[in-house]
């Protein structure tokens, strides 16, 4: 069964700092990865996505992530953390694009 | 750029009654799918269209039904409302040539 998990509820990093937010992914095949950022009620803001090619994605407001095969890992990360990259972060995959799992999201906080 | 358009934004309905929810997506996106987040959790699949067919269903509850339209528009509709549903609706909306995934602002719907 296709499964997206990030182990971590909350990441908390200084502000300047390096950030990795983490995400395993357990479908088999060449899965679809994206990564969303969600501010308090607000929806699902896209960041960036990794399909085929590159393993290093680079996306949104610098961030990026690296798309490691054998380890089945799709982290998140940032080379200087700012204060306003403090919300919740969701990992999604999925073998097709008929539908789309959702990890449980990890709260991330930039402290100044 | 255009982006998912949802409405209401906001909803409130009493035990029992009925609310629809509609999504008008990316033009020129082939793909919608309704996702419901309860306070707290991730994203869970309901349903997803794939050029006005439906391409897949996960958790949705019998007392939901969902279609889309000529025009690519979706309407989710919920019948008998529970306490239970009261949660953010997304819905989105993909391009499977452009392998792109973006999300509405969701719906809040609360049952009382």
């Amino acid at each position: 069964a296709q499964s997206v998990a990030q182990p971590e509820d909350q990441v908390n990093v200084a502000e300047g700092n390096p950030l990795t937010v983490k995400c395993t992914y357990s479908v088999s095949g060449n899965p679809y990865l994206f990564w969303y950022v969600q501010y308090p009620n607000r929806g699902l803001q896209f960041l960036l996505k990794y399909i085929t090619g590159d393993n290093l994605v680079k996306g949104s407001y610098g961030f990026e992530a690296e798309f490691n095969k054998s380890q089945t890992s799709f982290h998140l990360k940032k080379p200087s953390a700012l204060v306003s990259d403090s919300a919740l972060y969701f990992c999604a995959e999925g073998y097709n694009f008929n539908k789309f799992y959702f990890g449980s999201g990890t709260k991330l906080n930039v402290k100044p | 750029a255009a982006g998912v358009i949802q409405s209401p934004r906001h909803l409130i309905k009493e035990k029992r009654e009925t609310a629809t929810l509609k999504c008008y997506p990316i033009p020129r996106h082939d793909t919608v799918y309704w996702y419901q987040q309860g306070p707290g959790q991730d994203p869970q699949f309901l349903i997803s269209f794939y050029e006005k067919m439906q391409s897949d269903k996960g958790s949705i509850p019998d007392r939901f039904s969902a279609q889309q339209f000529s025009d690519y528009h979706s309407e989710l509709n919920m019948s008998s409302l529970e306490l239970g549903d009261s949660a953010l609706y997304f819905c989105a909306s993909s391009s499977r040539q452009d392998k792109e995934l973006f999300f509405g602002e969701g719906s809040r719907l609360t049952v009382l």
